[in-house]
């Protein structure tokens, strides 16, 4: 079984809707964060949690929120998506324990916003 | 803020050369460098690491520089083979603390048989 999974693994949904993306681990990191990629632009830090209780905005939160409701369950949230949300999402995990912070990535959500 | 290039957002090769990708940063110094590839559609994976006091790492084909005076990481793949097509990623760690990774852009890799 993957170590980091992702649900749904696409959507398309309409301008205006609420939607939730999951990501689970079972790796046991305490770290977990939320990416976007566009083509041509790499990877933009959305959100970031360093354990349950604490909750970092990235580069581009706005129009995104975000839920750790476990160490190993850490969700998106787009309240109201708009079209430019459309991209592919990823969800990553690290353990700083080791003193390198090397991260474990999802297989990522193809959102699709009409 | 840190600032990451990898000067190729592409770069051709023929089968059985050498892939020569950079990473350039400015500001601080990171303690330090990871590599990672990513498959289209994929998540990033993570290939190697070299530290700040380290001047070379090598995996198998794959060898990483690293030189804190010109603030630059080179990432080298020997013998390439068209299967070593992917995207690569360079990520600074600035250090203990709450700062995450901070990634590049990538560099599009195609090996031509």
């Amino acid at each position: 079984d993957a170590d980091v999974t992702q649900t749904p693994r696409n959507r398309i949904t309409k301008t205006g809707k609420r939607i939730m993306l999951e990501c689970s681990q079972t790796k046991g990191h305490d770290r977990m964060y939320w990416y976007r990629q566009d083509p041509g632009l790499g990877l933009q830090l959305i959100y970031y949690s360093f354990d349950v209780k604490d909750i970092n905005k990235g580069e581009i939160s706005d129009g995104y929120s975000v839920s750790r409701q476990a160490q190993a369950k850490f969700s998106l949230s787009l309240e109201s998506a708009i079209p430019n949300q459309t991209a592919l999402y990823f969800c990553a995990t690290s353990d700083p324990g080791r003193g390198t912070d090397t991260q474990y990535f999802g297989p990522g959500t193809r959102l699709t916003v009409l | 803020s840190q600032k990451i290039e990898q000067n190729s957002e592409a770069l051709n090769i023929q089968e059985g050369k050498t892939a020569t990708l950079t990473c350039n940063y400015t500001n601080y110094s990171p303690a330090y460098l990871q590599w990672y590839r990513q498959d289209p559609g994929r998540g990033p994976v993570f290939l190697l690491l070299i530290r700040e006091n380290e001047k070379e790492k090598r995996k198998e084909r794959l060898k990483v520089t690293f030189d804190t005076t010109l603030k630059q990481s080179l990432f080298h793949i020997t013998a390439s083979q068209p299967a070593d097509s992917a995207t690569y990623l360079c990520a600074l760690f600035l250090g203990p603390g709450n700062t995450p990774l901070v990634f590049g852009k990538g560099t599009r890799l195609s090996v031509i048989a």
